[in-house]
This record gives C-alpha cells, structure tokens and sequence, in this order.
C-alpha cells in the first residue's frame, strides 16, 4: 500500500546511545518532515527537507541530525540520546504545490531513552 | 501563547450527539488542516480547508478567514468516532510547514 513507513515502530535506548529512524514514502513527494509528539503539546517540527539532498531545521532541531540522499527517504539520527528526547517521532511527507493539500503521516515511532 | 489553540481540550458525548470541536489561530495562515489520531495509532488528514466549508460523510469543517477560526463538526457521533482530533496551520511560505494545536481528545460513549 502506497504511504509512509517509519522503521522502529518501538525502541529502548539507554542514555549515550545513538540511533537512526527511518522514513520512507513511495508517493514520489518531494516534501518530508519530522515531528516530536509529548504529552500536553502539539506535535513540533525537528526537521524537514523540500527535496533530495536537502534539509532544514525547524521548531526543536537540537540532538538531532538528519539525511536526504534520496527522495524516498529521510532518516533521523541521534548521536547521543538523552531522557529529554523520549518521545512519540512522526515522518510525514507532501506532494510539492498540490492544491488539495494533503499530508501522509507515518504511523509514528515511540522512543524511550532511558 | 501558543499560535493555534484549540478547545475544548476534552469532549465527552453520549452516541448521536452532534459534536463542535474549535480552533482559532493568531497569524495568518495560507492554509488550516483538520486531523485525527486513535489513541496509540497514526495521524490521518481530514480536511485542508483555506476558506469556506468541507464536508465529508459525518464530517464537516468551517473557516472563517477574517475571524482566524475554524471549527470542526461530526453528526451523529459514533464510538468509533473517538480520537484525538487535531487543528495545524500553514504559514505562507514554499515549504508548506504546519504549526499544531494541541489535540481536542473526543469520546464518544455507546
């Protein structure tokens, strides 16, 4: 089915240990994007790329880094986890200039760092 | 302050009630988004909506541009209709970034 994947769906980190999420999207969208989700907050942007081989930072870019090196792709890594980035982490992905606007959300990834 | 708020932050109704669930936002925006969450599931787009009315089965979104306010309506609630629904602005801009409410948590009980 043609959407957006996240790989872990779960994971259990200890303090200091790094960890790459995987995002992949089989829409040809040129838009990806990802979101934090805590308790009491609206989801909040890390970091998001407008195309292949580029990214940007967003509202909580801090302990993480990301990569586009292919459209369908976009990877989120964390060098060192801390407790602070336990957290529910949504890929997303849009289709460039489309009128109906329509984002695809992956199905989220719950991470704990312990 | 948060730039999108949305109220109330938790609905409870009893199956078949019509429900309102509002959002107003502070900047301008180019576009407002309405989605849904199941409790420990994804994120699904309801609506976009940039100006005017949406209607989709059950569901109904309004925009009130001048008024910065949206609200999001469902008829005849159902249990499954239970989830977290939530508000997400777009600024102007080329990379089409939302900002998020917080989520409006509805239950619906049989």
């Amino acid at each position: 089915n043609a959407g957006v994947t996240q790989t872990p769906k779960f994971r259990v980190l200890k303090t200091g240990q790094s960890m790459t999420l995987l995002c992949a999207q089989d829409m040809n969208h040129e838009y990806m994007y990802w979101y934090r989700q805590d308790p009491g907050m609206g989801l909040r942007l890390i970091h998001y790329s407008v195309g292949e081989g580029t990214t940007a930072k967003g509202e909580v870019p801090d302990g993480y880094n990301v990569s586009r090196l292919k459209k369908q792709n976009f990877l989120l890594g964390l060098e060192s986890a801390a407790p602070s980035q336990t957290s529910v982490y949504f890929c997303a992905s849009r289709e460039q200039g489309a009128l109906h606007g329509g984002y695809t959300f992956g199905s989220g990834t719950r991470l704990t760092v312990v | 302050k948060n730039e999108v708020e949305q109220s109330p932050q938790n609905l409870t109704a009893q199956e078949g009630e019509f429900i309102t669930i509002n959002c107003s936002y502070s900047v301008g925006i180019s576009a407002l988004h309405w989605l849904q969450q199941h409790p420990g599931g994804g994120i699904v787009s309801l609506f976009m909506l940039s100006s005017g009315k949406k209607k989709h089965g059950r569901l109904i979104a309004t925009i009130n541009i001048q008024e910065k306010h949206s609200s999001l309506h469902i008829t005849a609630s159902h249990p499954r209709d239970s989830a977290v629904y939530i508000c997400a602005v777009r600024s102007g801009g080329s990379n089409y970034k939302l900002t998020f409410g917080k989520g409006t948590l509805l239950t619906v009980n049989p």
